[in-house]
């Protein structure tokens, strides 16, 4: 069964270190998503990407972060200076259509 | 505004006994997806069910049914005869908008003792 793959499952970084997140959509997939969960919150949305562009993103979503599907295979989620408030288990997902998503099984990005 | 709300931070049970998560949900658009994700210790989000805005069936899978009434912007969730194993906590989403985008509620712990 095709499933999201996201990498590296667990993250370590420096404060002030940019980060890049990984993920690998299904493959005929045309709608790519980045969530964002801090520990023990609920999970929350930070951009969507269709069509090789954002369209939408939320407030969380600033300057510091940045997508790009770089080649055919490829979602990654770029965070450009860490902050500790940015540990949180990251999440990829996508979907054929825009109404259901299939998660990755997330990445955990700690910030030292 | 769109919104979606567990009003249950947790519950906790005895295994066998029977458990109703609850899910409100708010949203002006007229076509809607509803769903229900389960993320075990592990981590991931395992989806269970989604549900659009046309169909108030409500469905049984298993142990697990739903209960989809619009006029209360209701989707709660029963497992019947609980187990362990479904030790977990569970969140409730709504999609709307053209972007596929998911609005999750703030989730429910759902223990289950042996």
């Amino acid at each position: 069964e095709p499933e999201v793959t996201q990498t590296p499952s667990h993250q370590v970084t420096q404060m002030g270190q940019e980060v890049i997140l990984r993920c690998v959509p299904i493959s005929n997939h045309l709608y790519f998503y980045w969530y964002r969960q801090i520990l023990g919150q609920k999970v929350e949305f930070l951009v969507s990407f269709y069509n090789n562009e954002i369209s939408e993103k939320s407030e969380i979503f600033d300057d510091q972060f940045s997508v790009e599907r770089p080649d055919g295979s490829n979602f990654t989620l770029k965070i450009r200076s860490t902050k500790l408030e940015d540990s949180a288990m990251y999440f990829c997902a996508s979907s054929e259509f825009n109404t259901e998503a299939f998660f990755g099984q997330g990445t955990r990005l700690t910030v030292v | 505004a769109q919104k979606v709300t567990q009003a249950q931070t947790e519950i906790s049970v005895v295994e066998k006994e029977d458990v109703t998560l609850d899910c409100v949900y708010e949203t002006r658009d007229t076509t809607y997806y509803l769903f229900w994700y389960k993320q075990p210790p592990s981590g991931e989000l395992v989806f269970l069910i989604r549900r659009n805005s046309f169909d108030e069936q409500n469905e049984i899978s298993g142990r697990y049914s739903w209960n989809f009434q619009k006029s209360t912007s209701s989707f709660n969730f029963t497992i019947t005869a609980s187990q362990v194993v479904d030790s977990a906590v569970y969140f409730c989403a709504l999609l709307s908008g053209n972007t596929g985008k998911l609005i999750f509620g703030q989730g429910t712990t759902l223990q289950v003792k042996p």
